[in-house]
């Protein structure tokens, strides 16, 4: 049981440059989500998929599309990336249901946009 | 918009003392609060939540509280040890649905010094 999975690890990207983010997660859980943390800024939404089949903007969803491709997994694309978008990446998933309401992490993606 | 307030950015204590984290948030209908501890290059992983119709709650030398009325909850952390160093994020969430989000704290640098 992996838990969440995330690829790739690192990446440096040029300005206009574009790229996918992958997650998966083998709890068959309902929900999943991506978050961007900044240096003093918490982690923040970009977009989440309540469940299959349907996704919805966060915080801060400019710049970005997500793909639910089934169950198991969530992609992040950045179609043409700025340097503002230079981050640590996060996936997450949740199951849909009573308490805990605990969502799990992957590892995280570092991306560097230059 | 909600947001979530977190104090303070960074703490030193010294092993064996107590450790407090405080957070406010802003959206009255938040009903869940989890604490997440992030360790360097690892993603986020729950150590302890509490609901909304709960003030107290502890699970061996950690304990969160919560006041709705002044919407503020905090983590309190006892005996602290050096692996208790660690980047501490608290959150507030409105749960129960597809269409959960949380919103997170700043984050708490933690370092304990042994």
């Amino acid at each position: 049981n992996a838990g969440v999975t995330q690829t790739p690890k690192f990446q440096v990207l040029k300005t206009g440059q574009s790229m996918t983010l992958q997650c998966a997660q083998d709890m068959n859980h309902n929900s999943m989500y991506w978050y961007r943390q900044d240096p003093g800024m918490g982690l923040r939404l970009i977009y989440y998929s309540a469940s299959e089949g349907t996704t919805d903007k966060g915080e801060v969803p400019n710049g970005y599309n997500v793909s639910r491709l089934n169950k198991r997994e969530f992609s992040l694309r950045l179609e043409s990336a700025a340097p503002s978008q230079t981050s640590v990446y996060f996936c997450a998933s949740r199951d849909r249901g009573p308490y805990p309401y605990e969502q799990y992490f992957g590892p995280g993606t570092r991306l560097t946009v230059t | 918009g909600e947001n979530v307030e977190q104090h303070p950015s960074t703490l030193s204590v010294q092993e064996g003392d107590s450790a407090v984290i405080k957070c406010t948030y802003s959206d009255s209908a938040s009903n869940y609060f989890p604490w997440y501890k992030q360790e360097l290059g690892k993603g986020p992983q729950l150590i302890i939540d509490i609901r909304s119709n709960v003030g107290e709650k502890k699970d061996q030398r950690i304990a969160v509280t919560l006041n709705k009325t002044a919407k503020h909850f905090s983590l309190h952390i006892t005996e602290t040890q050096p692996e208790d160093s660690a980047v501490y994020f608290c959150a507030a969430s409105r749960g129960g649905t597809g269409g959960f989000k949380t919103i997170f704290g700043a984050g708490t640098r933690l370092f304990v010094k042994a």
